[in-house]
Order: structure tokens, then C-alpha cells, then sequence
């Protein structure tokens, strides 16, 4: 089993829609989550963080998470076509130092 | 206020060859770390390192190594090059050291390393 697994995608959808991606995750102490959009050609940037149990929002994005399910989601409101990226979920697994496992990413296509 | 730096952003070599990558983090990050990106495998880790040590290692054969320096530039090297060594390796730095809110990583443009 993966530690970080994504459906690769591609995920559509249309200019205005909410886009909902997924991610989950199998180390059961992790502790902090992550989403970073990368563009094609570009290195991953970080958008959103979550240490909780529940919601966090900014801006359009909002990151949810759920511990006791190991599953992490960021949903992305009003979707534009400047948000056309692959989307990855990174998860901190926690053996006391700083160790980043990523997602393969989702694609998200959004069409005008 | 600089981002990370890497370089060089493209190189070529053949197989056998060895490879030198150099990261500038951003000014008062201690931690960097370093990824190898590929189309079938996405991001994996390689090592991390703060304050000259190396905290954290991947699942990689010991051809790749690296270290950092006291000013927290950090080169990574891979000796005896395979073809599937080919990629983008990129390095992040991060403000913090470890612990369980970390993982806010600011990655540099990468190098693209195409082996022959």
C-alpha cells in the first residue's frame, strides 16, 4: 500500500464548479497535511496546510481532514482556468524529522 | 526576498558519469531537502539535512549522497549514472527543523538531469 495515494486523474470540470480532490493516506500518526499545485514545467508550490480534524479555508480553497478515516480533501470553489495544475497531497510522516511523502498528484482540467 | 536556488537547471551525462547539484536555500532556512521527481514514480524523497547534518534519508541506493554546508547551501551528488537515474530533482528548503507541523516546503525550480 502506498503511504500517499491520489487518483491520478484527469479530474474536469467546468469554469465556475467546484473541484474536489482527494487524497489518503495509510501512517496513522501522521500529524500534518498538505496540498501543492504544480504547473506543467514548474516546480510544486504550497497552498494549503491542515493539522486538525475538520475544515480550513482560504480564499477558495478549502482543505478538510478527517484522522480517524485517514483521508484528506481540498476543494477548490469558483474554479478557474488558471487553476489547471496537478494537485498534490503531502503528508508528513512524522519519525521526528522533516519527511514529505507526496501524492502521485491529481490533474485538474478546468475548461472555459 | 530570494527564493531557492538550484543549480545548474539542465544537465547531460552519460552513464558511469557522476553529477554535482547545488541548492541556495532561502536566506535563514536551516532545512533543505531534496526530491527526485519522475513521470511514473511523482515526488520521492531523497534526504534531508539541517545544520550540516543529515536528519532524514530515502529509500535510495548509497550512489546518491549529500551534504550541507555551514551557510546551509547543500549540493546532493549521484555516482556511476544509470539511465534511470534521468529527472528532476528538486530542493526545498523549510524554515522549521522537524516535529509535527512541518512539511511547509519551498521548492526551487529544480535540476532537469537527462542521462545518456
Amino acid at each position: 500500500q502506498k503511504e500517499v495515494e491520489q487518483n491520478s486523474g484527469p479530474l474536469s470540470v467546468p469554469e465556475g464548479a467546484i473541484a474536489s480532490l482527494n487524497c489518503t493516506y495509510s501512517d496513522r500518526v501522521s500529524q500534518s497535511f498538505f496540498w501543492y499545485r504544480q504547473y506543467s514545467g514548474k516546480s510544486p508550490e504550497l497552498i494549503m496546510s491542515i493539522y486538525s480534524n475538520g475544515d480550513k479555508e482560504d480564499g477558495r480553497f478549502t482543505a478538510q481532514l478527517n484522522k480517524a478515516s485517514q483521508y484528506v480533501s481540498l476543494l477548490i470553489r469558483d474554479s478557474q482556468p488558471s487553476d489547471s495544475a496537478t494537485y498534490l497531497c503531502a503528508v508528513n510522516v512524522n519519525t521526528g524529522f522533516q519527511k514529505l511523502v507526496f501524492g502521485t498528484g491529481t490533474r485538474l482540467l478546468v475548461s472555459p | 526576498k530570494a527564493g531557492v536556488t538550484q543549480t545548474p537547471r539542465y544537465l547531460i551525462k552519460t552513464r558511469g558519469q557522476q553529477v554535482t547539484l547545488s541548492c541556495s536555500p532561502i536566506s535563514g532556512h536551516r532545512s533543505v531537502s531534496w526530491y527526485q521527481q519522475t513521470p511514473g514514480q511523482g515526488l520521492q524523497f531523497l534526504f534531508e539535512y539541517f545544520s550540516e547534518t543529515q536528519r532524514n534519508k530515502g529509500n535510495f541506493p548509497g550512489r546518491f549522497s549529500g551534504r550541507q554546508f555551514s551557510n546551509s547551501r547543500s549540493e546532493m551528488n549521484v555516482s556511476t549514472l544509470e539511465l534511470g537515474d534521468s529527472a528532476l530533482y528538486l530542493c526545498a528548503s523549510s524554515l522549521q527543523a522537524g516535529g509535527p507541523n512541518t512539511g511547509e516546503l519551498f521548492f526551487g525550480e529544480g535540476s532537469r538531469l537527462t542521462v545518456l
